[in-house]
């Protein structure tokens, strides 16, 4: 039971190139999401999802995209990188038991990235 | 827009002292709040988790309180030790939207 786990650990991009960010988890949560942590900010939601094929935005959604094709993954991308994104991004799932969200995240590691 | 503010931003204290960490919110509609922990390069860890119902929750030498009404929620460490420093943060949550203050580091020396 790996729980849930951000690939790669570290990246450097130039600004304009794209990539993706990879999260998987093992535990079966309908609920995934990803943050973004910035020095003195604190944690800001850039988009989450409650199910495979349901995507919406948080805080921060723009210049990233996320798709949920299965309940495991939840893919985070980046179109055209800029240096304001430069940042450590966590992804994050729980359970959702009907209505209820009163479960604890659970986080991966994070992904340190760098845009020059 | 729910802002949460941690104060102090860091804290160092002895071994063996009873502290304190505060967390308020600005707006007391929230479904619940967590406080996590996390320690340098790596993820958050939930520690405690309070429902918008519950005035308190308690995990061995960690209490955590909440006070709606106020926007107010205190992380009470007892005893504290040198494996307990770490950033610490708090988040409410209000169904799929969750806020994160930015985080009280704590430094325990033996």
């Amino acid at each position: 039971n790996a729980g849930v786990t951000q690939t790669p650990k570290f990246q450097v991009l130039k600004t304009g190139q794209s990539m993706t960010l990879q999260c998987a988890q093992d535990m079966n949560h309908e609920y995934m999401s990803w943050y973004r942590q910035d020095p003195g900010m604190g944690l800001r939601l850039i988009h989450y999802s409650v199910g495979a094929g349901i995507t919406d935005q948080g805080e921060v959604p723009n210049g990233y995209n996320v798709s949920r094709s299965t309940t495991e993954d939840f893919p985070l991308r980046l179109l055209s990188a800029a240096p304001s994104q430069t940042s450590v991004y966590f992804c994050a799932s729980s359970t959702i038991q009907g209505y209820d969200y009163n479960s604890p995240l659970h986080f991966g590691n994070g992904t340190r990235l760098t845009v020059t | 827009k729910q802002e949460v503010t941690q104060i102090p931003a860091a804290l160092s204290v002895p071994e063996g002292e009873n502290l304190v960490l505060n967390c308020s919110f600005t707006d007391s509609a929230i479904y619940n709040l967590q406080w996590f922990r996390q320690d340098p390069g790596k993820g958050l860890t939930s520690l405690l988790l309070i429902q918008s119902s519950q005035r308190e929750q308690t995990s061995g030498r960690l209490n955590a309180s909440l006070d709606k009404s106020s926007g107010r929620s205190t992380l009470y460490i007892a005893a504290s030790q040198p494996g307990d420093s770490a950033t610490y943060l708090c988040a409410v949550s209000n169904n799929n939207d969750m806020r994160f203050g930015a985080g009280t580091r704590l430094t325990v020396k033996p």
